[in-house]
């Protein structure tokens, strides 16, 4: 069965330090892969998403992901965290064709220190 | 352009009760999603629907209709609403690489 895996349900981060979140998937084929964020009291919102092509994809807020096929990972960074960036991340993976019902993972709480 | 929006916002309801909560998107989309959000359990998906007139279940379907009349609506009922319906309700479209955009949410508690 297909799955998504994010290792770590919080990480703490100081203001300015560099930050990586992680995300594994269990897929037969490649997916599509998706990272969303979602701030307290918020809605999701699609911050990368990667389909074919480049494996380094740059999303918005100054965040990129990178994936690399032999490792099932789709792991999300940002070079310099700011306090706005605490929140919510959910990676998320589809598979084009068929009924398109993404799987997501539960979620990585990002807890910034100033 | 609005994007994916939801009504209510927030909504209590008494045991045994019913509601509707209504989703709209502006963007033409053919794929449209209701998913409940819990404390530790992630976005579970209740129903889906791949086009006008056409629903189908999700993981968790038990307790909620759906109706996909228009293109642009996506209505999820609730015929008699239970306490572990509380949740906060999540609407989502699907893009054209499957990327999905999210409705603000409604928050409902049930008592």
């Amino acid at each position: 069965a297909q799955s998504v895996t994010q290792p770590d349900i919080h990480i703490t981060v100081s203001e300015g330090a560099s930050l990586e979140l992680r995300c594994n998937y269990s897929y037969g084929a490649t997916p599509y892969l998706f990272w969303y964020v979602q701030s307290p009291g918020q809605g999701l919102q699609l911050l990368l998403k990667y389909f074919s092509g480049d494996t380094l994809v740059q999303g918005i807020k100054g965040f990129e992901a990178e994936f690399k096929r032999s490792q099932s990972s789709f792991n999300l960074r940002k070079p310099s965290v700011h306090w706005s960036d605490a929140a919510e991340y959910f990676c998320a993976v589809g598979l084009s064709g068929g009924s398109y019902i993404p799987t997501f993972g539960r979620g990585t709480s990002l807890i910034v220190h100033p | 352009n609005a994007g994916v929006t939801q009504t209510p916002k927030f909504r209590v309801l008494k045991t045994g009760q019913s509601m509707t909560l209504l989703c709209a998107q502006d963007m033409n989309h053919e794929y449209m999603y209701w998913y409940r959000q819990d404390p530790g359990m992630g976005l579970r998906l209740i129903h889906y629907s791949v086009g006008e007139g056409t629903t189908a279940k999700g993981e968790v379907p038990d307790g909620y209709n759906v109706s996909r009349l228009k293109k642009q609506n996506f209505l999820l009922g609730l015929e008699s609403a239970a306490p572990s319906q509380t949740s906060v309700y999540f609407c989502a479209s699907r893009g054209s690489v499957g990327e999905q955009f999210f409705g603000p949410g409604t928050r409902l508690t049930v008592l």
